[in-house]
C-alpha cells in the first residue's frame, strides 16, 4: 500500500515568489494535516482537514498561506509571496481517525529554501 | 507552540546499550504518542499510550506515562545503529469537538558501532 505522497521533495525559490506543495494521503484516510518543521524542532500544525472541511487552521498565516482539499482527497498548500523565514520542511500527514487523536502517517516532506 | 519537551536534546550511545528519552508536557492529555524521524525523512509512528495506561511495550520499545507528573519516557533496549534518528513525543489534547496532536522538540539519538 502506498504511503503519503508529497511533491516536490525539494524547492528553491527567491523571496516574493509563489510556491505550492502537493499531498496525496493514504487511500481512505479522511483526515489530512499540513505541518511546518523548522530545523531542530518538532512539527507544528498549520491546518487540519476532515474530508473537505478545514477544521483547524488557527496556526495558518492566512495573509500569505492558503490550502485547499477539493473532493476530500489530495491537498495543496500555497505560499504567496514567500519570505526568507518560510524556509523549512513542510510535512503532510493523514489518519483514519476523524477526531485527529490517533496515529498519523507522514509523507517525506518538501524542503523549501527561500533565497 | 511546542507542548512537550524532550530530555536530553541529544544522546549518544554504543550499539547494544539502552537509550532512555524523557518527555514532559504541560496540560491534561487524552493520549501521548512517540514518533521517530530519520534524517531527511517523514515521521514514523512508534507507539501510543492512553492517559489511563501507565506502561506499554512494543518489541524493543517500552513507554511509561505518569500523568501526575505530566511526563513520559521511551526506552529502547539493545540499541542498534539503525535506531539512529530523532525521537519526538506528541500529546493529544481533548479540546471539545476536536483532538489536536502537538509535538515536542525531539531527542536526537546517535547509536555508534
Amino acid at each position: 500500500e502506498a504511503g503519503v505522497v508529497q511533491s516536490p521533495r525539494y524547492k528553491i525559490i527567491e523571496k516574493k515568489q509563489p510556491v505550492a506543495f502537493w499531498c496525496n494521503p493514504i487511500s481512505g484516510h479522511n483526515t489530512l494535516y499540513w505541518y511546518l518543521q523548522n530545523l531542530g524542532q518538532g512539527p507544528e500544525l498549520l491546518i487540519r482537514y476532515e474530508n473537505e472541511e478545514a477544521v483547524d487552521d488557527s496556526q495558518l498565516p492566512k495573509d500569505r498561506f492558503s490550502a485547499e482539499r477539493l473532493k476530500g482527497v489530495d491537498s495543496t498548500l500555497k505560499i504567496q509571496p514567500a519570505e526568507l523565514g518560510d524556509s523549512a520542511v513542510y510535512l503532510c500527514a493523514s489518519s483514519l481517525d476523524l477526531r485527529g487523536g490517533g496515529e498519523q502517517f507522514f509523507g517525506p516532506g518538501t524542503r523549501l529554501t527561500v533565497l | 507552540s511546542q507542548q512537550g519537551e524532550e530530555d536530553p536534546q541529544a544522546l549518544s550511545i554504543q550499539e547494544g546499550e539502552n537509550a532512555t528519552m524523557n518527555c514532559s508536557y504541560k496540560t491534561s492529555i487524552n493520549n501521548l504518542q512517540w514518533y521517530r524521524q530519520n534524517s531527511g525523512r517523514g515521521l514514523v509512528h512508534l507507539i501510543l499510550i492512553r492517559s489511563n495506561e501507565r506502561e506499554k511495550h512494543s518489541g524493543r520499545l517500552r513507554v511509561t506515562l505518569d500523568t501526575s507528573k505530566k511526563s513520559s519516557s521511551l526506552l529502547i533496549t539493545a540499541s542498534r545503529a539503525a535506531d539512529t534518528a530523532s525521537y519526538f513525543c506528541a500529546t493529544v489534547l481533548n479540546t471539545g469537538t476536536a483532538s489536536k496532536l502537538t509535538f515536542g522538540t525531539g531527542t536526537r539519538l546517535q547509536v555508534t558501532l
